[in-house]
């Protein structure tokens, strides 16, 4: 069936540094995709998502790029935070529901 | 506000057994997901419901059946439990169908032994 991402890799940086978690996904169908974010003993946490009419939309630090063309998703969290620590999650939808499909994820820890 | 509330938080059944978990959405959310999330398979999609209907369905067997009641709180319920079935469940609430901003509870974390 039609997945999102594949590993779940962990990516390390330090505090203040900037931060880049990847995505691949398969569905060109997919018109929605959103970014969110999961710490220990939560669920996930809405952060930001962007349309397949769009290329780049900016949030408060965070920043989602989406490039069509090869099917890939980014999002680039500035000033990386020890609060930012978690597991980010990519998830892509088609126009005709709420199903959203989800990537395996990547751990982002935060040295300080 | 509150937020999406899930009880139980933790469930232990064994094998067998059958069991059924809660949600209740935002106020004034009408559109309830539930996913399933397992370190091997991540977060799967497992049912929708809006306006006490089921709107969309994931690749679950039969025994993964949900339901919303008027009110737009919603239970799912997982029969002849498998171990394989120990994950967390998770319940997303929207507005409306089709929204695709979704807020999700804490989960529910069932161990089948």
């Amino acid at each position: 069936g039609e997945s999102v991402g594949l590993h779940l890799p962990t990516l390390s940086v330090q505090e203040g540094d900037n931060s880049i978690i990847n995505c691949a996904y398969s569905n060109s169908a997919s018109d929605y995709f959103i970014w969110y974010k999961q710490e220990s003993g939560k669920g996930p946490q809405f952060i930001i998502d962007i349309r397949s009419n769009m290329d780049k939309r900016q949030g408060q630090r965070v920043t989602v790029l989406l490039n069509k063309t090869v099917k890939h998703l980014s999002l680039q969290i500035a000033a990386t935070q020890p609060g930012d620590s978690a597991v980010y999650f990519c998830a892509e939808t088609e126009e005709d529901g709420n199903k959203l499909v989800f990537g395996a994820g990547t751990i982002l820890r935060v040295k300080s | 506000k509150a937020g999406v509330t899930q009880t139980p938080r933790y469930l232990i059944k064994t094998r067998g057994q059958q069991v059924t978990l809660s949600c209740s959405p935002i106020s004034g959310h009408r559109s309830v997901s539930w996913y399933q999330q397992t370190p091997g398979q991540g977060l799967q999609f497992l049912f929708e419901y809006f306006s006490e209907t089921q709107r969309n369905k994931g690749n679950f067997p039969g025994r993964f059946s949900g339901r919303q009641f008027s009110n737009s709180r919603s239970e799912m319920n997982v029969s002849t439990l498998e171990l394989g079935d120990s994950a967390l469940y998770l319940c997303a609430s929207s507005f409306t169908w089709g929204s695709y901003e979704q807020y999700f509870g804490p989960g529910t974390r069932l161990t089948v032994t």
